[in-house]
């Protein structure tokens, strides 16, 4: 069974601060990663995915993760933070190619500290 | 190409009531997901919907829940006899069908249901 865990419910950076958002997974295949965005009241944003191509994944306003296997992480990193990456950030995990049902981490809040 | 849509994005019902919430998924997609999201919480799978099909509803509480995908419309995920622990947002999020490759989900707004 695929499960996702996000170490840190609440993250506050400063502006132009590095961000680093952390998520580690648990699954029997070779998974399917992805960063999800929310905004306050709205949906999700898929930020980025790893898809076994590239294990270094740019995505969206800057961000970007890696998929490293021995560590079963994918942690997301963004070199300076800005104010309007203040958000709720999930992590997500799929293991099939015909189900891609998403099995999400809990969320991280990311403050921007001005 | 608008994007998925859900409706309506807020819904208010007293207890015992039936909630009825739409998903119309992008133009082309034939797949489409219901996923839940308690207050302060990730979002959870619910149920995995191909036209006229029911594929996974292993996320489904076993009671008053159903969804549905009618070969015509939208999908519908319907909540009967409402209690206030159903108050929660749910999302519905529709992929397309490529054979062998993965299907990236895309994810409507929302619908924010509140009961009271």
């Amino acid at each position: 069974a695929q499960s996702v865990t996000q170490l840190g419910s609440h993250v506050s950076v400063s502006e132009g601060a590095l961000v680093l958002l952390r998520c580690n997974y648990s699954s029997s295949v070779p998974p399917y990663l992805f960063w999800y965005v929310q905004y306050p009241n709205q949906g999700l944003q898929l930020l980025l995915k790893y898809t076994s191509a590239a294990t270094l994944v740019k995505g969206i306003n800057g961000f970007e993760a890696e998929f490293k296997k021995s560590e079963t992480s994918f942690h997301l990193t963004k070199p300076s933070a800005h104010m309007s990456d203040a958000a709720e950030y999930f992590c997500a995990v799929s293991e099939s190619v015909g189900n891609e049902k998403l099995t999400f981490g809990t969320g991280t809040r990311l403050t921007i500290i001005p | 190409n608008a994007g998925v849509m859900q409706n309506p994005r807020h819904l208010v019902r007293r207890r015992g009531q039936e909630a009825r919430l739409r998903c119309s998924p992008m133009k082309g997609h034939s797949h489409v997901y219901w996923y839940r999201q308690l207050p302060e919480e990730g979002l959870k799978f619910m149920v995995y919907l191909q036209k006229e099909n029911i594929i996974d509803e292993s996320g489904m509480p076993k009671e008053r829940f159903s969804a549905e995908f009618p070969k015509e419309g939208p999908s519908i995920l319907r909540i009967q006899q409402v209690v206030r622990g159903d108050s929660a947002a749910y999302f519905c999020a529709s992929s397309p069908t490529r054979g062998g490759s993965y299907n990236e989900q895309f994810f409507g707004p929302g619908t924010r249901l509140t009961v009271l």
